[in-house]
This record gives structure tokens, C-alpha cells and sequence, in this order.
């Protein structure tokens, strides 16, 4: 079973919309968690952090519900370049090197 | 700073043919990573090294050696390519600050093994 789930979608929003992508993780010792962010045949790019109880940036909040193992990532008035594919990510801590498991990615896309 | 770099952006080989795939940061990152990603599939850890000297196995080894050549340089080799190697291929580096840990990509090399 793959650590980390997303519905991959697509979501087709109206610009204006609001829009939340859940994820579920499967390793309880994950601690940390991530969105990142990939454009069409780009890399990805963080998006924001999701610690403890979670956090807001601008239009974006990010929640993370640790006894329900899941996270969710919430964008307001979505805007036309707000089309990318989302990635949830958790983080082990092995040592130093800390790997990240990625999501497949949720594909968003905000029509005119 | 240029961030994360990664030589070639394109590559076409012929089956059995072999590569290395280029990769640097100038970020004075500790860790350094290959992924390869493929649709529907997402990303995956192929090798990785979490400092200078040192390399350790991801999800999807096999084809593929790296070398740490020095904290800012990481490469990757298919020695033999074979057309399941045909993906998208990402190097990543990072640090661990505090409790937070991120991962800067290059911009990607698409490799097509035919």
C-alpha cells in the first residue's frame, strides 16, 4: 500500500472557486508533511508546510489531523494559475537524510 | 544562486546504450536525491545521499549507479538502458532545519530509450 494517497482527480473549478484536496498517510511515524506544487512538464516546488494543527498562506491553508491521518489543502478565489498538479508529501527521519514519500498528485485545473 | 542543475534536458539512446545524467547545487545542501517519474506513478527514490561519501538505495535501484563527487555534485548512470528506463528523471537536494525538511528539484531530464 502506497504511504501517502491522493485522489488524483482532475478537479475542473470555475476561477472564483474554492477548492480542498484531502490526502491519507499510512506511516504514523511520518513526521512532517508537505504540499508541493508541479506545472505541466515542470519540477515540483514546495508549496507550503503542514505542521501540528496546520497553517495559512494568502489563499492557502493547509491542515493536518494526525488521529485521522490525513491532511488537507485548501485554496480560496482560485485563479487561472492555480492549475498545476498538488503533491502531498510526508517526511521520515532516518538519520540526516530525511526522505520525503510523494503522493501521485492531484491534478487541479480553474476554468474562466 | 542557480539552485538545483541537471545536464542533459533531453536524451534519446538506443537500448544496452549507456549515460550519465549531471546534476548540481550550489545551495551547500547536505542531501542529494534521483528521482524518476513516470504517469500515474508519481515520483520515486531511485538513490540517494544524505552527505558527501556516502550513497544508500532508494525505492528503484536497480539499472542504476551513482557517485557522489563532492557536497555539490551527484550523478546518475544506466550502464545498460532498457526502454522501462524511459521517465522523467528529477535530482533534488535539501537540509534538515529544525524540524523542517525540503527538497529543491532541477528542472528535469526526459529520457527516451528505444
Amino acid at each position: 500500500r502506497k504511504e501517502v494517497e491522493q485522489d488524483p482527480g482532475p478537479f475542473n473549478v470555475p476561477e472564483g472557486a474554492t477548492v480542498a484536496f484531502n490526502c491519507t498517510y499510512s506511516n504514523s511515524a511520518s513526521q512532517s508533511f508537505f504540499w508541493y506544487r508541479q506545472d505541466c512538464r515542470k519540477e515540483p516546488k514546495l508549496l507550503m508546510s503542514v505542521y501540528s494543527s496546520g497553517n495559512e498562506d494568502g489563499r492557502f491553508t493547509a491542515q493536518l489531523n494526525r488521529a485521522s491521518q490525513y491532511i488537507s489543502l485548501l485554496i480560496r478565489d482560485s485563479k487561472l494559475s492555480d492549475s498545476a498538479t498538488y503533491l502531498c508529501v510526508g517526511a521520515n527521519y532516518g538519520g540526516s537524510q530525511g526522505n520525503l514519500i510523494f503522493g501521485k498528485g492531484t491534478k487541479l485545473s480553474v476554468k474562466p | 544562486n542557480a539552485g538545483v542543475t541537471q545536464t542533459p534536458k533531453f536524451q534519446v539512446l538506443k537500448t544496452g546504450q549507456s549515460m550519465t545524467l549531471q546534476c548540481a547545487q550550489d545551495m551547500n545542501h547536505n542531501s542529494m536525491y534521483w528521482y524518476r517519474q513516470d504517469p500515474g506513478m508519481g515520483l520515486r527514490l531511485i538513490y540517494y545521499s544524505a552527505s558527501e561519501g556516502t550513497t544508500d538505495k532508494g525505492e528503484v535501484p536497480n539499472g542504476y549507479n551513482v557517485s557522489r563527487l563532492n557536497k555539490r555534485e551527484f550523478s546518475l548512470r544506466l550502464e545498460s538502458a532498457a526502454p522501462s528506463q524511459t521517465s522523467v528523471y528529477f535530482c533534488a537536494s535539501g537540509t534538515l532545519a529544525g524540524v523542517s525538511y525540503e527538497q529543491y528539484f532541477g528542472p528535469g531530464t526526459r529520457l527516451t530509450v528505444t
